[in-house]
């Protein structure tokens, strides 16, 4: 069955050190998310990228950068980490951005912790 | 710009009750809508989703959804609630990007 994976699942890290999140998707889905979920905001955008070599900031980037070398994979990297930056990290996927029924499909979240 | 608002951060019914969940969006356009479902460490899972092609919504658990372009909303319903409906909701606008709501937290109470 297609999936999408995050790893690793949790992570400790300290301030300013870089840190880089994995999302793999086997939907072979053109879009791909990162989100940042904290208590009282929702999910938050933080880039996505709509095929290969494409990447876009959404509404909280500052911090944060990815990089689309394949359909598959959309590594979420945070260059200095920082304690703002202590949240759960969602990826997601869709196919299609024109088609009005186009659900996103969610992976299973990283719990990052910055001391 | 596009906006949703879930007009209530924490519900609580008991089992076997109505459940009731609001959603209200901001769109330019013809909107189509989701609802997530997000149990305690776990993912976002769809529940159900609006498409334009009707305006009640079926989704899984016995979940269902009214859409209402004339008040905006998109408000989630479910006759009688479970134990295990206990989670956090989250109404999406979909689109170009998607744009969820706060969340409304479910409880219910035995």
């Amino acid at each position: 069955d297609a999936e999408i994976t995050q790893s690793p699942r949790h992570k400790i890290t300290e301030t300013g050190r870089q840190v880089t999140l994995a999302c793999h998707q086997t939907w072979n889905h053109n879009n791909m998310f990162w989100y940042r979920q904290d208590l009282g905001h929702g999910l938050r955008l933080i880039h996505y990228s709509y095929g290969v070599q494409d990447t876009n900031k959404g509404e909280v980037s500052d911090g944060y950068s990815v990089s689309r070398s394949n359909t598959e994979d959309l590594p979420l990297t945070l260059e200095s980490a920082a304690s703002s930056q202590t949240s759960v990290y969602f990826c997601a996927s869709s196919e299609y951005i024109t088609v009005s029924y186009n659900e996103q499909f969610f992976g299973p979240g990283t719990r990052l912790t910055v001391l | 710009a596009q906006s949703v608002t879930q007009l209530d951060s924490h519900v609580s019914v008991s089992e076997g009750t109505p459940v009731l969940l609001r959603c209200n969006y901001s769109s330019s356009y013809s909107p189509s809508l989701f609802w997530y479902v997000q149990h305690p460490n776990k993912g976002l899972q769809l529940l159900l989703k609006y498409t334009s092609a009707a305006t009640l919504v079926k989704g899984i658990n016995g979940f269902e959804a009214e859409f209402k372009k004339s008040e905006t909303s998109f408000h989630l319903t479910k006759p009688s609630a479970h134990m295990s409906d206990a989670a956090e909701y989250f109404c999406c606008l979909g689109g170009q990007n998607f744009v969820f709501g706060p969340g409304t937290r479910l409880s219910v109470l035995p």
